[in-house]
């Protein structure tokens, strides 16, 4: 089945430890997104891709960042995890034109 | 404006329906989706409707769109202990922007 995958599932770091969580996708879809959702809140979208087009959100921390190799592949690198940074963290992905948005499971990031 | 609101909390009991309610305050929104997010999970798209359409029947769901009030809801009928999750409605500005804004999730509790 086509689909959108997160590893790992869950992540534990060190507060200032760099951390690197991973999206992959067999949609084959032109855009890729990544949200921060905190509990009970709705997701946050912190930036996403158009093919190799970065699209940051003005509230975006600069501690935060991204890089797509390629079309199946997003990697959302935490510079320096701040407490303020355990969330749940959601990729996306759609294909161009269309705004249906297709949801992987998240990753839990936890940081100690 | 960019606010999609909805009430936090639904308790209902197992074999009733539950309605779901959303307001939001962009006259522009092309689409309006209902997504589920059970605990610990990503988002699951339920359905979703286009601005143009006031109803959209899909099986145990129905989205009413008013779009005079700004006001979207989401029926669900004969609710099952399966459907407990919290429930984000979202609207997409206009094709192309790539861009969600989120409701503030309602959490649906069914009881047995």
């Amino acid at each position: 089945d086509a689909m959108v995958i997160q590893n790992p599932r869950y992540q534990v770091t060190q507060f200032g430890k760099p951390v690197t969580l991973s999206c992959s996708q067999t949609l084959n879809h032109n855009v890729m997104y990544w949200y921060q959702q905190k509990s009970s809140q709705a997701p946050k979208l912190l930036f996403h891709y158009y093919d190799k087009d970065f699209n940051n959100e003005a509230d975006t921390p600069d501690n935060f960042q991204s890089r797509r190799p390629n079309t199946s592949f997003c990697f959302l690198d935490i510079r320096s995890p701040g407490l303020g940074d355990a969330a749940m963290y959601l990729c996306a992905t759609s294909r161009a034109h269309y705004n249906e948005q297709f949801f992987g499971p998240g990753t839990r990031l936890t940081v100690l | 404006g960019e606010d999609v609101e909805q009430s936090l909390f639904l308790s209902v009991r197992e074999g009733d329906s539950s309605v779901i309610n959303c307001t939001y305050t962009d006259s522009s929104s092309t689409y309006l989706y209902w997504y589920k997010q059970e605990p610990g999970a990503g988002l699951q798209l339920l359905t979703y409707i286009f601005s143009n359409m006031d109803m959209k029947q899909d099986q145990r769901l129905t989205v009413l769109l008013n779009k005079k009030d700004k006001h979207l809801s989401l029926r669900i009928a004969d609710t099952q202990t399966g459907d407990s999750a919290i429930y984000f409605c979202a609207e997409s500005i206009k094709p192309g922007t790539y861009k969600y804004i989120f409701g503030t999730g309602t959490r649906l509790k069914v009881l047995a």
